[in-house]
């Protein structure tokens, strides 16, 4: 059972447009999320995040959004640069260590 | 942030045989975490590793199949053992960002291919 879902495995975005990744979870208790970006022969590295308190998290040109009701969270890169080229992976946790992690979201930006 | 490193970054195995993953922390941490993300699915966590103590795994996963080590503060290894084509995935150590439970640093990972 796959507790927190990406369900576009890639996305393509003409430079300077806004990204848009999603993600979604079923498990109610969750109360922290986050994105990592993660770049080929790399480890993932952290994004972003946000705790179920609020529903916007913004910082530079990357805002995580939550929609606690749709069990729902998204990532807006604007304006999308080349070098946001990367894979995207969500990830949840209920205040403990331990992260349930999405499958990812290829995102490619055109240049 | 922390920098961690892993060693070997790559690996092509044999079927049956055995693989030790190293992991260094340039700092002192109190646990470490090792995952795993097999080909097209997510970063699934093996087990939790802390200084001095037995590891605590993960459901599905047992100590039999991968031991680990924690020694002191900045390095575990990970062993794959009596491996199958099953096991090969990108593994990856991890640890938490200080006084952030939350937010964790990986390592680069260590590709293993088992034929």
């Amino acid at each position: 059972d796959q507790q927190v879902k990406q369900n576009s495995p890639s996305l393509s975005v003409q430079e300077g447009r806004i990204s848009i990744l999603n993600c979604d979870y079923t498990n109610s208790m969750f109360d922290y999320f986050l994105w990592y970006k993660k770049y080929p022969a790399e480890g993932p590295t952290f994004l972003i995040s946000i705790s179920s308190i609020k529903d916007k998290n913004e910082d530079g040109r990357f805002t995580v959004f939550l929609n606690k009701s749709a069990k729902h969270l998204s990532l807006h890169i604007v304006p999308s640069q080349p070098g946001d080229s990367a894979v995207y992976f969500c990830a949840a946790n209920s205040g403990t260590y331990k992260y349930i992690f999405g499958t990812g979201t290829r995102l490619k930006v055109l240049a | 942030s922390a920098v961690i490193s892993q060693k070997p970054s790559r690996d092509i195995c044999q079927r049956g045989t055995s693989l030790t993953i190293q992991c260094q922390v340039d700092s002192q941490v109190t646990m470490m975490f090792w995952y795993r993300q097999q080909p097209g699915q997510s970063l699934t966590l093996i087990a939790t590793a802390n200084q001095g103590s037995e590891a605590t795994y993960e459901s599905g996963f047992v100590i039999d199949k991968f031991p680990i080590s924690r020694p002191n503060l900045t390095f575990s290894t990970l062993t794959v053992s009596n491996m199958s084509p099953e096991d090969s995935s990108i593994y990856l150590c991890s640890v938490e960002r200080s006084g952030y439970y939350n937010e964790q640093f990986f390592g680069p990972g260590t590709r293993l291919t088992v034929l």
